[in-house]
């Protein structure tokens, strides 16, 4: 089982869509939880962090269940620009530090 | 926010050469310093954690003598590709971390990979 797991799209969507991405995880000693978006041939940049309280920011929510290791990323009124591949990142406690799991991504298509 | 570079962006080599990519953290000091790879359509998967001036952890299934990383500075880390093969051909891409942020990383814009 991969340690990290999303839907493997692609999605596409039309602009103005409610997209909903999915990520589970297999290891119960995961620390911090993120977010991340790769543009084509560029490196990952973090969106957010995800928390168990739930976090938002603009038009982009996170949602963590510890007890299900489920993560989501729910984005609203998708713009074009929200085009991307939506990389689910797990990180454990390690003494050397932030070791990060990423899962195999998520493509996504916002059309005009 | 903290800046990573890597160079070169791109390179092109012929089987048999070594490579070598830099990563520089620009604005802070790393101590910790990451090296991964991408293949087409897959995500990023660790190859080796580089700390300052002690031997890289290696991954599973990642060759130390192939893929030599020296970490001899707090700003600088070097990824030696030693007698590269198409089959290396990859996005490779390093990543920083500072002291004071244990979780955070930050990534350097890749660097290409071709290897003929």
């Amino acid at each position: 089982r991969k340690e990290v797991e999303q839907d493997p799209g692609p999605f596409n969507v039309p602009e103005g869509a409610t997209v909903a991405f999915n990520c589970t995880y297999s290891n119960s000693a995961s620390q911090s939880f993120f977010w991340y978006r790769q543009d084509c041939r560029k490196e990952p940049k973090l969106l957010m962090s995800v928390y168990s309280s739930g976090n938002e920011d603009g038009r982009f929510t996170a949602q963590l269940n510890r007890a299900s290791q489920y993560i989501s990323l729910l984005i609203r009124d998708s713009k074009l620009s929200d085009s991307a591949t939506y990389l689910c990142v797990v990180a454990g406690r390690e003494t050397s530090g932030s070791r990060l799991t990423f899962g195999e991504g998520t493509q996504l298509t916002v059309n005009p | 926010g903290a800046v990573v570079s890597q160079h070169p962006s791109w390179v092109i080599c012929k089987s048999g050469t070594s490579v070598k990519i830099e990563c520089r953290s620009l604005d802070f000091q790393a101590t910790t310093m990451f090296w991964y790879r991408q293949f087409p359509k897959q995500s990023l998967m660790l190859m080796a954690t580089s700390n300052e001036g002690s031997k890289a952890t290696y991954e599973q299934g990642v060759e130390k003598d192939k893929f030599l990383i020296n970490h001899a500075s707090l700003t600088l880390s070097t990824l030696t590709v030693t007698s590269a093969h198409p089959e290396d051909s990859s996005f490779y891409i390093c990543s920083a971390r500072a002291p004071a942020r244990a979780t955070e990383q930050y990534f350097g814009p890749g660097t290409r990979l071709t290897v003929t």
